[in-house]
């Protein structure tokens, strides 16, 4: 079975500073999918980045970028120039490539301060 | 194209009784996905729906059960509500192939009381 782990539950983080959230996973499997969503306050969870397991570059969406350490099965969210809208509960989750359902980590509380 | 809704948005119940949810996914989507999010347990996965048979399955009791019709549109049902079954339940929509992303839908909280 796959387990998805974050280690922070809470972070907090000043507005246009750069700010790394953790993600660690276990799976024996080689051919994955890893995601990071965002939920904001109240609001639905949205899709911040996807990264192919097999891809060897980090994925990029416009502020947010991945680290994807396969081997070591690390996968972190860094958010650059926080923008007090980022405040919300991220979610790393884990899918094989053959399966539909998510196995998603606890999650990690972020708080962008003015 | 208009996202995952779903309905009721909240809802109370009693234990013992039963509750249906639903969720119609994005348009041309044929999977849908069910998960339960609670403080205690994160999100964890209930089920998944692709063209009407359920092809995926979590690990939760007989009591919930789901269904989709052919619009994709998808309802959860839970029987006999125990007081942990407080939760926001979710619902995700993909075009259901591997490689497709899932979208998710704001949720119907529900309170057991």
């Amino acid at each position: 079975a796959q387990t998805v782990t974050q280690s922070q539950p809470e972070m907090s983080v000043q507005e246009a500073e750069t700010v790394t959230l953790s993600c660690t996973y276990d799976t024996s499997e080689n051919n994955y999918y890893l995601f990071w969503y965002k939920q904001p306050p109240s609001r639905q969870m949205i899709l911040v980045i996807r990264q192919e397991a097999y891809k060897q570059q980090n994925a990029t969406e416009n502020r947010f970028s991945v680290n994807f350490q396969k081997a070591a099965k690390s996968f972190s969210l860094k958010i650059s120039d926080s923008q007090l809208g980022d405040t919300a509960m991220y979610f790393c989750a884990f899918q094989l490539i053959y399966g539909q359902n998510f196995v998603f980590g606890p999650g990690t509380r972020l708080s962008v301060l003015p | 194209k208009a996202g995952v809704t779903q309905t009721p948005r909240y809802l109370i119940k009693t234990r013992g009784q039963q509750v249906t949810l639903s969720c119609s996914p994005i348009s041309g989507h044929r999977s849908v996905s069910w998960y339960q999010q609670t403080p205690g347990q994160g999100l964890q996965f209930l089920f998944e729906y692709f063209s009407e048979t359920q092809r995926n399955k979590g690990n939760f009791p007989g009591r919930f059960s789901g269904r989709q019709f052919s619009n994709s549109r998808s309802e959860m049902n839970v029987s006999t509500l125990e007081l942990g079954d407080s939760a926001l339940y979710l619902c995700a929509s993909s075009q259901g192939d591997a490689t497709d992303t899932q979208y998710f839908g704001p949720g119907t909280r529900l309170t057991v009381l």
